[in-house]
């Protein structure tokens, strides 16, 4: 089966950094970029920049760029996004997703994690 | 980031057809990139609707419908079913931004 399975619910301190996973399965891990778009309740969802794991291109959004740290691990067919210090504005639930090609559409999501941020 | 806005519900009794508007602008929907739409149930990930502006991957029923004019969009809903509740999601890509913009969302429910 073709999917993208991420890591649970986390719960962190600002200031404190993490590191969130997905592992994708069941297609070429390295034929396809694999990304993160999160959903902000009241705020929409935003694109925070995507990973190609055959040579880890990383293209960031603008917003994201230096906040984030994205990358992929094709032997573990595992793509990662990382923080070094949580914001309370990062709480959210991300979602690992994987489109058809650069900028196209959106074929494959992961579940979400949710990520929540407070002292 | 910059946001594609759309109405935040629209509703309609069952049978009915039911429209979704996409605007967006002249870095995006107007510089004649794809559109696509999505379907979220609450507490699912997003499903792939429409993509290239009005094409219908396999699987979705042919109810679903999807148009462009200039900087705008349209979802259509044919014939409304209780099973079309859901929220609803327009997406393109911008290159000003450099990177997608989804829209607002909207909330369809059946009456």
């Amino acid at each position: 089966e073709v999917q993208l399975v991420q890591s649970g619910a986390e719960v962190r301190k600002p200031g404190e950094s993490l590191k969130i996973s997905c592992k994708a399965s069941g297609y070429r891990f390295t034929n396809f970029w694999i990304g993160w778009v999160r959903h902000v309740p009241g705020h929409g969802l935003e694109s925070l920049g995507f990973v190609h794991p055959a040579d880890s291109d990383t293209r960031y959004s603008a917003s994201f760029e230096g906040q984030v740290t994205i990358s992929a691990d094709k032997s573990l067919n595992t793509a990662y996004l990382q923080w070094t210090s949580l914001q309370a504005s990062d709480t959210a639930m991300y979602f690992c997703v994987r489109p058809v090609m650069a900028w196209s559409q959106i074929d494959l999501w992961g579940q979400g994690s949710v990520v929540t941020v407070s002292s | 980031q910059s946001m594609l806005t759309q109405p935040p519900s629209v509703s309609g009794a069952p049978g009915q057809r039911v429209t979704i508007s996409c605007t967006g602008s002249s870095s995006n929907i107007g510089a004649n990139y794809d559109v696509h739409w999505y379907q979220q149930f609450p507490g699912t990930a997003p499903n792939l609707l429409i993509y290239g502006d009005s094409m219908r991957p396999s699987g979705v029923p042919d109810r679903f419908s999807g148009s462009k004019s200039g900087s705008s969009a349209s979802l259509a809903i044919s014939a409304l079913q209780a099973e079309d509740e859901a929220d609803y999601f327009c997406q393109s890509y911008d290159i000003v931004l450099s990177t997608y913009v989804f829209g607002t969302g909207t909330t369809v429910t059946v009456l």
